[in-house]
């Protein structure tokens, strides 16, 4: 079965650093996500992307993130300086169609110290 | 604004009973409606879905959800609880298009041998 694969499984970065985190969506699917989950609980959503563009952003998602889908295979995450308060489980998430459900890549536990 | 409530933080159920994990919306528009499933140190996968059509949704491994209108509820439902059901249980909405999915804040069923 397909799978959203997401790297690197577990990133430890100092307070101010800049992360990057990947991920490698279903290639045949159009909608790309990003969702961050605190203490395994509250699941937030940060934004959705379509047609290489954001079409959707939370109010989580301030100046210090970004996203990019730079070959039409990866889509990136990026936190430009990371906050104590950034560290969680991210998940990256896309559908083949907008009413479809989301396939979960296994996420990325960030932890910023 | 468009949100799921799921009352109990945690279900405890005794192998081979039904069980119900509760999740109501609230009333803005027509909405999808999700159940998503987490497994200890996983992503979300996805159960099931309700956009229109049957109130009661068919989902993966025995699951099914009934949409009831009148009391703005989806409750997921499995006639015979397994012990490897125990896991975090996810309801979710959302307006439908590419709006973004927003997740309730989780139920965790333990299901008893």
């Amino acid at each position: 079965e397909p799978e959203v694969t997401q790297t690197p499984s577990h990133q430890v970065t100092q307070m101010g650093q800049e992360v990057i985190l990947r991920c490698v969506p279903i290639s045949n699917h159009l909608y790309f996500y990003w969702y961050r989950q605190i203490l395994g609980q509250k699941v937030e959503f940060l934004v959705s992307f379509y047609n290489n563009e954001i079409s959707e952003k939370s109010e989580i998602f301030d100046d210090q993130f970004s996203v990019e889908r730079p070959d039409g295979s990866n889509f990136t995450l990026k936190i430009r300086s990371t906050k104590l308060e950034d560290s969680a489980m991210y998940f990256c998430a896309s559908s083949e169609r907008a009413d479809y459900g989301y396939t979960f890549g296994s996420g990325t536990r960030l932890t910023v110290v | 604004a468009q949100s799921v409530a799921q009352p109990e933080d945690q279900v405890n159920v005794a192998e081979g009973n039904p069980l119900t994990v509760k999740c109501t919306y609230s009333v803005s528009g027509n909405p999808y409606l999700f159940w998503y499933v987490q497994y200890p140190n996983r992503g979300l996968q996805f159960l099931l879905k309700y956009i229109t059509g049957d109130n009661l949704v068919k989902g993966s491994y025995g699951f099914e959800a009934e949409f009831n209108k009148s009391q703005t509820s989806f409750h997921l439902k499995k006639p015979s609880a397994l012990v490897s059901d125990s896991a975090l249980y996810f309801c979710a909405r959302s307006s439908g298009g590419y709006q973004k999915v927003t997740f309730g804040t989780g139920t965790k069923l333990q299901v008893i041998p």
